[in-house]
């Protein structure tokens, strides 16, 4: 099983709400990312969780709060977003050498 | 982190083959990714080099890297038209993984 799976692929959500982004990975691997992607952009890294323990935070605004519940999850949380965090949220895992896997992503759009 | 760049747009004529250029500046990075993403999907992973190799064959896919000049190239023979997509290269170095810019490849029937 090599998959990541992301859910939802789509969420719409209004500046006040409050939702979560899931992705999950069944492969053993003990990094695991959030990336946001801009469209005709590459992807900027987010976050690292190694061992479950976030590694590495790029000075993303707290509105984005990330969580790993386990070594098999990972999630998001979003609160009161802006219209220019619309994007498409990508996560992936890793175990070097074998390179990241990557989830299809959650489209989001924040009204 | 590492700074990654690449040029832009790449075209070619099917049959022809591909060669995707990448520079790095992080010279600590331990092993170089290319991905390939077509539109409205994730990064699919198509191949990897440690830094201490020069070169990598994977079927029609070959990488070749020059830690002296910090150059990573992937070079794609008998370019299809299904590979036409976005070609991102990635360094990484303990969990940090950053991409380049993307290079989209267009390839002419």
């Amino acid at each position: 099983d090599t998959e990541v799976t992301q859910t939802p692929k789509h969420l719409v959500m209004g500046m006040t709400n409050k939702k979560s982004l899931k992705c999950e990975q069944h492969m053993g691997h003990r990094a695991m990312y959030w990336y946001k992607q801009k469209a005709k952009k590459p992807p900027e890294l987010m976050f690292v969780y190694s061992y479950e323990k976030l590694s590495i935070n790029e000075s993303v605004p707290s509105r984005f709060s990330p969580e790993c519940p386990n070594s098999s999850l990972l999630n998001l949380h979003l609160h009161a977003l802006q219209p220019e965090d619309s994007a498409l949220y990508l996560c992936a895992s890793s175990q070097p050498p074998g390179g990241a896997f990557f989830g299809q992503g959650t489209r989001l759009t924040v009204v | 982190g590492e700074d990654v760049e690449q040029s832009l747009f790449l075209s070619v004529r099917e049959g022809d083959s591909s060669v995707i250029n990448c520079t790095y500046t992080d010279s600590s990075s331990t092993y170089l990714y290319w991905y390939k993403q077509e539109p409205g999907a994730g990064l699919q992973l198509l191949t990897y080099i440690f830094s201490n190799m020069d070169m990598k064959q994977d079927q029609r896919l070959t990488v070749l890297l020059n830690k002296k000049d910090k150059h990573l190239s992937l070079r794609i023979a008998d370019t299809q038209t299904g590979d036409s997509a976005i070609y991102f290269c990635a360094g990484y170095n303990n969990n940090d993984m950053r991409f380049g810019a993307g290079t989209r490849l267009t390839v002419k029937p």
